[in-house]
This record gives C-alpha cells, sequence and structure tokens, in this order.
C-alpha cells in the first residue's frame, strides 16, 4: 500500500479563484482529515470526514468545504482563494473516526502545497 | 484560549547528548497528549502517545499536570533524530478528530 495520497503535489492559484485537492485514504481506512499547515506552523486541523458524513470542523471559514465519497476518498475545496490561503494541505486518514474516549492513529499524506499570487 | 506552545524552534545538540523538547499547553480538563515527528522529506508521522507509557526510539515523553507541559526526552541523541517534533495535546472534550499541533521545534543533532 502506498499509504495516503493526494494530488496535486504542487498547485499555484491567483486570488479569487477556486481550488480543489484530492485525497486517496490508506485502503481500509474510512475516516479522513485535512489540515493546514502554513510556513512555520504546526497543522492545523479543519475538517474530519467518516463514513461520508463530517464529523468535525476546525475554525475556518465557510470558502472551506469538502466531502467524502463512496469509496472514502476526499476533496478539499477553498472558494475565493486569498493570499493567506497559501499553505500544505495535509489529509489524514484512520480505521474509523476517534470519538472522546477512542482513538484511532491518524497517517499522514504528503500533502499539497498551494501557492496563491 | 487553548494553546500549545512549543518554545524552542531551533534545538541543536551533539551526538550522544541528552535532549529535551520542551511543550507547553493550557487546556482546561485533561487532554491527551502526542509527539509528532517529521523526517527530512517524510511524512508527518506519531513518534509517541503519553497514554501508552511507551518508549519509541528512545525517547519519552512525561506529562506534568501541575505544569500543563509534556516535554519529549532522550538521554543521548543520535543524528537519525534529527527531525521536526510536535507536540499535539488534544482538547478531550472535542475528542481526538481535532488536533492540536504546537508550531514545531526542528531539531539538529550534530555528529
Amino acid at each position: 500500500d502506498a499509504g495516503v495520497t493526494q494530488s496535486p503535489t504542487h498547485l499555484i492559484k491567483t486570488r479569487g479563484q477556486h481550488v480543489t485537492l484530492r485525497c486517496s485514504p490508506i485502503s481500509g481506512h474510512k475516516s479522513v482529515s485535512w489540515y493546514q499547515q502554513v510556513l512555520g506552523q504546526g497543522p492545523q486541523f479543519i475538517f474530519q470526514y467518516y463514513e461520508k458524513e463530517e464529523r468535525g470542523r476546525g475554525n475556518f471559514p465557510d470558502r472551506f468545504s469538502a466531502r467524502q465519497f463512496p469509496n472514502y476518498s476526499s476533496e478539499l475545496n477553498v472558494n475565493a482563494l486569498l493570499l493567506g490561503d497559501s499553505a500544505l494541505y495535509l489529509c489524514a486518514s484512520s480505521i474509523r473516526t476517534s470519538g472522546r474516549n477512542s482513538y484511532n492513529e491518524q497517517f499522514f499524506g504528503p500533502g499539497t502545497r498551494l501557492t496563491v499570487l | 484560549a487553548q494553546r500549545v506552545t512549543q518554545p524552542e524552534k531551533l534545538l541543536s545538540v551533539f551526538k550522544g547528548a541528552p535532549v529535551e523538547l520542551k511543550c507547553n499547553y493550557s487546556y482546561s480538563g485533561s487532554p491527551e497528549l502526542f509527539w509528532y515527528v517529521q523526517y527530512s522529506r517524510q511524512r508527518l508521522q506519531l513518534l509517541l502517545r503519553h497514554i501508552s507509557r511507551e518508549s519509541i526510539k528512545g525517547f519519552t515523553a512525561d506529562l506534568n499536570k501541575g505544569e500543563t507541559s509534556f516535554h519529549l526526552k532522550k538521554p543521548f541523541a543520535q543524528e537519525e533524530d534529527s527531525a521536526m517534533y510536535y507536540c499535539a495535546p488534544t482538547p478531550p472534550l472535542l475528542g481526538y478528530n481535532d488536533m492540536r499541533f504546537g508550531a514545531g521545534t526542528r531539531l539538529t543533532v550534530k555528529p
């Protein structure tokens, strides 16, 4: 298994445009999470999806949206791009969602580097 | 406000020296605490989880609830320990879905 895969690896957009990032989880994993990592900072949680339903959302504006498909792959969409959206976007998968009292290790992908000009 | 602080952006030690990477958090309740590591040109990966009380690659992490700290320690650093290390306390009320990462410390172990 190649692990979590993300596409594209790099992307350059201009302000106001829209972008779609893609993630394929490890085979057998049903949960996908998205993180934004701005240069010099740690990853920040954006969304978590499990069984095609949103299970968690971080403190991001409505310009950010995501979905999960029946094969458990996921897309992250960002509308009306701002310069501040430039970051590395990480996807992580786990076997199932983690709740308040249960933890499932997340496995991270290599990320998509988004540059907004 | 819930915060995670890794006070050192850069840390450099010589091979064989002890190393301590600091992490402080401010959460109400008792978060669960994780350390993640990213080696050069590799993916972010879990290093250890405090509840497991394991030693991974010679690293241990002690939770100090009084000081709200979760420092990562290794008695004898090796060159292959050079990497970016992230502390990630997870607010208990939000569950493990919402990982909160610190800004990271870049550890360099010199020969």
